[in-house]
C-alpha cells in the first residue's frame, strides 16, 4: 500500500458524460501527478500539481481538466467521453515539484466508457 | 521526442531462471532512469539510476545504467512465480517534471 488513495475503483459511464476522479496524496507529498494508462500507449504523463499549483503539462487532452486543493488533494476531470478515454487512470504523489522525487503510484481508477 | 522502449515486450520463464530486461532512451538532458514493477495494480517503485556503471541491488533483482548506450538492463535471479508482472521503465530530463514510461515489458514465470 503506497499510501495514495484514488476513488472510485471502477467507474462505467457513456459517451458524451462527465466524470471526476478523486486522488488523495501520501501525507506530506505536495506533488501530484495524474497518468493515463491504456493497452496500446502504456502509461502516459497527463499533468502535474504541486501545492496547489500547476506546474508540469503532458498530453492532456483539451477535454480533461485537473485541479489540487488546499487540502492536497487532486481531482481529474473528464469531459464530453468518448470510447477511446476508456483506459486506467493514475495518480502519483511525491515528495516535491522535481520528477527526481520517488513517485508512489495509488491503485488506480479504471474508466470504462460504452 | 524523448523515446523509452523496452524489450522484450513479452517473456516466458520457468521458476528458478535468470532474467533481463532492456530499457534503452533517446531523451535530452538526460536526468534519472526508474523501473517499476506493475502486478495487478499501481506500479511500484524499484530503482532509480542516475549514474553510469554503478549497480542497484534489492534481493534478486538489480540494475544497472550504461549513459553511453543510452540503457539500462534489469536482471532478475532465480526467478519466482511472485515476480510475474510488468517492469516498467520510465525516464526523467531535465526539462520535465514528470515520467517518460516506455510500454513496458510482462513476465511471466510459471512453475
Amino acid at each position: 500500500d503506497s499510501g495514495v488513495t484514488q476513488t472510485p475503483k471502477h467507474l462505467i459511464t457513456a459517451t458524451g458524460q462527465r466524470v471526476t476522479l478523486r486522488c488523495s496524496p501520501r501525507s506530506g507529498d505536495l506533488s501530484v501527478y495524474w497518468y493515463q494508462q491504456s493497452l496500446d500507449q502504456g502509461l502516459q504523463f497527463l499533468i502535474q500539481y504541486y501545492n496547489g499549483e500547476e506546474r508540469a503539462k503532458g498530453n492532456i487532452l483539451e477535454r480533461f481538466s485537473a485541479q489540487q486543493f488546499p487540502d492536497l488533494h487532486s481531482e481529474l476531470n473528464l469531459s464530453s467521453l468518448e470510447l477511446g478515454d476508456s483506459a486506467l487512470y493514475f495518480c502519483a504523489s511525491s515528495v516535491g515539484a522535481s520528477g527526481t522525487d520517488t513517485q508512489y503510484f495509488g491503485p488506480g481508477t479504471r474508466l470504462t466508457v460504452l | 521526442e524523448d523515446k523509452v522502449v523496452q524489450s522484450p515486450l513479452s517473456l516466458v520463464v520457468h521458476e528458478g531462471d535468470t532474467v533481463t530486461l532492456n530499457c534503452s532512451y533517446e531523451v535530452t538532458n538526460f536526468r534519472s532512469l526508474l523501473w517499476y514493477k506493475q502486478e495487478k495494480k499501481a506500479p511500484t517503485f524499484l530503482f532509480m539510476l542516475t549514474s553510469s556503471g554503478i549497480e542497484k541491488k534489492s534481493g534478486r533483482l538489480s540494475s544497472i545504467l550504461d549513459k553511453k548506450e543510452l540503457s539500462s538492463i534489469l536482471n532478475i535471479t532465480a526467478t519466482q512465480t511472485g515476480d510475474s508482472a510488468i517492469y516498467l521503465c520510465a525516464v526523467l530530463s531535465n526539462s520535465g517534471y514528470a515520467l517518460n514510461f516506455g510500454k513496458g515489458t510482462s513476465l511471466l514465470v510459471t512453475p
